[in-house]
């Protein structure tokens, strides 16, 4: 049972290249969330998911997208990166029943 | 757009001391939450609070919901070098706002 795992772990892209960040989870979890941290500024929602084939906007989803095609995975793709999408990047997930958020333990992403 | 303030946003303390961590809003949650994460690491929930006035306690820390809902702060008695970390609180409307941070070093 790894939980949530994150792929990759590092990654560094110049200004204008693509690219997608995987969220996979084994725990049969309904919701799955896409959040950015940056310094001083907690956590922000970008996308998140409440099932298989469903995505909703969050507070900051200009420049990103998603998919979830199958319930345990939840991509996150920028198309076009800015250095302004340079952060470190936090998939979550959690059932229906509880509040419980399941974090993985990231993704360190600069942008050039 | 909701907010949520923590503060201090950065505490240096020596182990046996005492310390308080304030979560605040001006927006009313259904629930709260803290999380603790240590560095490379993705946050752990501590604990949730549901009702206005409500306090829990985890071993050395105690969680209080304010009676409106819409503040919160955690306390920690006699902090270990263990509790180092950065401490998350986040309300919860239909997604959750998580707050500012508070980075918290306990010295040995």
């Amino acid at each position: 049972n790894a939980g949530v795992t994150q792929t990759p772990k590092f990654r560094v892209l110049k200004t204008g290249q693509s690219m997608t960040l995987l969220c996979a989870q084994d725990m049969n979890h309904e919701y799955m969330y896409w959040y950015r941290q940056d310094p001083g500024m907690g956590l922000r929602l970008i996308h998140y998911s409440v099932g298989e084939g469903t995505t909703a906007k969050g507070e900051v989803p200009d420049g990103y997208n998603v998919s979830r095609l199958k319930k345990q995975n939840f991509l996150l793709g920028l198309e076009s990166a800015a250095p302004s999408q340079t952060s470190v990047y936090f998939c979550a997930s959690r059932t229906g029943q509880t509040d419980t958020q399941y974090f993985g333990p990231g993704t360190r992403l600069t942008v050039l | 757009t909701q907010l949520l303030e923590q503060s201090p946003q950065f505490l240096s303390i020596q182990e046996g001391e005492n310390l308080t961590v304030y979560c605040n809003s001006s927006s009313v949650f259904s629930s709260l939450q803290w999380y603790r994460q240590e560095p490379g690491e993705g946050p752990v929930l501590l604990v949730t609070v549901v009702t206005g006035g409500e306090v829990k306690k985890l071993k050395r820390l105690t969680f209080q919901f304010g009676d409106a809902r819409k503040d919160s702060s955690l306390h920690i008695t006699a902090a270990q070098p263990g509790d180092t970390g950065l401490y998350l609180c986040a309300g919860r409307t239909y997604k959750y706002i998580f707050g500012t941070g508070t980075r918290l070093k306990v010295l040995a």
